[in-house]
């Protein structure tokens, strides 16, 4: 079946530690990539994107994240996290053939001070 | 306003019960989506609408959840005799294109939190 798959379900952090959020995905066939964060009572925003061309894509606040094709991989990564970098982080793939995405069940990402 | 907007925030809503979930895209936004997200769990597709058109329904878990964009602005998201296991956040997002090619993110709205007890 179809799917986006993030492993790591909570991360605790100290400040200035490095991130890395995985995320796989089991579709074929082109599809574009997504990160999107949620703060604490707040929407959805969207991270970082990639659609095509350099792999390595540069988002928001510091957040980078690299598409790995032979490995279906989009992992989200941050060198030195901040307090309020706690959220909750889901990674989303869009099939270019539809419009609707598929979302990861998220990542919970505490960053204590 | 400039975001997508939602309301109710919050409902509570008794098992039977019919409710209506409201969603304000981005002016001259295309296209506008809904989506479900259970406790723990990331956002899941309900529905897809190109202006008033629904283009994709397939996510609409049972014949009681109805959504329609009458005007292709505002849509609705109504759920008929709702049960416990549509307790969920709803999700709205809208999006400038309609165009899957150029699909560059949506915008989401903050949800709306339903209870139903």
């Amino acid at each position: 079946a179809q799917s986006v798959s993030q492993h790591n379900h909570h991360v605790i952090l100290s400040e200035a530690a490095s991130l890395e959020l995985g995320c796989n995905y089991s579709y074929g066939g082109t599809v574009n990539l997504f990160w999107y964060v949620q703060y604490p009572g707040q929407h959805l925003q969207l991270l970082l994107k990639y659609f095509s061309g350099d792999p390595l894509v540069k988002g928001i606040k510091g957040f980078e994240a690299e598409f790995i094709k032979s490995k279906f991989s989009f992992n989200l990564r941050k060198p030195s996290v901040q307090w309020s970098d706690t959220a909750e982080y889901f990674c989303a793939v869009n099939v270019i053939t539809g419009n609707q995405f598929y979302f990861g069940t998220g990542t919970s990402l505490t960053v204590i001070p | 306003g400039a975001g997508v907007s939602q309301s109710p925030r919050y409902k509570v809503a008794k098992r039977g019960q019919d409710v209506a979930l409201r969603c304000d895209p981005i002016s001259g936004h295309v296209s506008l989506f809904w989506y479900q997200q259970a406790l723990g769990q990331g956002p899941e597709f309900l529905t897809y609408f190109q202006n008033e058109a629904q283009l994709d329904k397939s996510g609409l878990p049972s014949d009681r959840f109805f959504a329609e964009r009458p005007e292709g602005s505002v849509s609705t998201l109504k759920i008929q005799r709702t049960q416990q296991e549509d307790s969920a956040v709803y999700l709205c997002a809208s999006s400038s294109t309609g165009n899957p090619s150029l699909n560059y993110g949506y915008t989401f709205g903050s949800g709306t939190r339903l209870t139903v007890v």
